[in-house]
């Protein structure tokens, strides 16, 4: 079965930082691009970040460019989002989430989600 | 970016109907790289339909997707009580892969 469990979000203050980490398991972790999903409370899906299976591409929405950085662990079966410079429009679920193939980011298997509030 | 507009933004429906939902690209979708996912309340969206027409493992034959140039479509042939939630479309075809901004199906 897979498995993509998120952890490290919380209350940070504006311009500060945070590491989100998703340990996954039940698939062969470096065939398949990953991605981080984020949903405001009440609103969307908003797409933030995604990176290869092998992790030599990485791709950012406008909203993260600049002050998010997506990065994996194959060896550890981890994906990272390092987040500065947050404000107040970050506050979010943040969904980890796996890819179609390692190239592919249609998404077929989300995390439950970790929240992270901006607020001072 | 490829903008996706999804419509309309509510549907008030009764169990049984039939109801088709609509997405439209800002822009060509290569490989028919459109995805649509349902997310009922406090739970993690989900997988329903990929490369715009396919269903995902163990979705019900009464879902069905559709394409036409830019314009993408989710049917429900007849809604159980259980498909009223909110459904997105996403493309990822070209990054940013972004998502439409969603339709809620409510209960009439």
């Amino acid at each position: 079965e897979v498995q993509l469990e998120e952890s490290g979000g919380g209350l940070v203050q504006p311009g500060g930082s945070l590491r989100l980490s998703c340990v996954t398991s039940g698939f062969i972790f470096s065939s398949f691009a990953m991605s981080w999903v984020r949903q405001a409370p009440g609103k969307g899906l908003e797409w933030v970040s995604g990176i290869s299976g092998s992790g030599s591409k990485a791709y950012h929405a406008d909203s993260a460019k600049g002050r998010f950085t997506i990065s994996r662990d194959n060896s550890k079966n981890t994906l990272y989002l390092q987040m500065k410079s947050l404000r107040a429009e970050d506050t979010a679920k943040y969904y980890c989430t796996k890819g179609f193939w390692t190239g592919l980011f249609g998404i077929d298997v989300w995390g439950q989600g970790t929240t992270v509030t901006v607020s001072s | 970016e490829i903008v996706l507009t999804q419509s309309p933004g509510t549907l008030s429906l009764s169990p049984g109907e039939k109801v088709t939902l609509s997405c439209r690209a800002s822009q060509s979708v290569s490989g028919s790289y459109l995805a649509w996912y349902q997310q009922k309340p406090g739970q993690a969206p989900g997988l329903l339909i990929y490369g715009a027409s396919r269903r995902a493992t163990g979705i019900p034959d009464r879902f069905s997707g559709g394409e036409s140039g830019t314009d993408f479509t989710l049917t429900i042939s007849r809604l159980e009580p259980e498909d009223f939630a909110v459904y997105y479309c996403q493309q990822y075809d070209k990054s940013p892969y972004t998502f439409g901004q969603g339709t809620k199906l409510e209960i009439k």
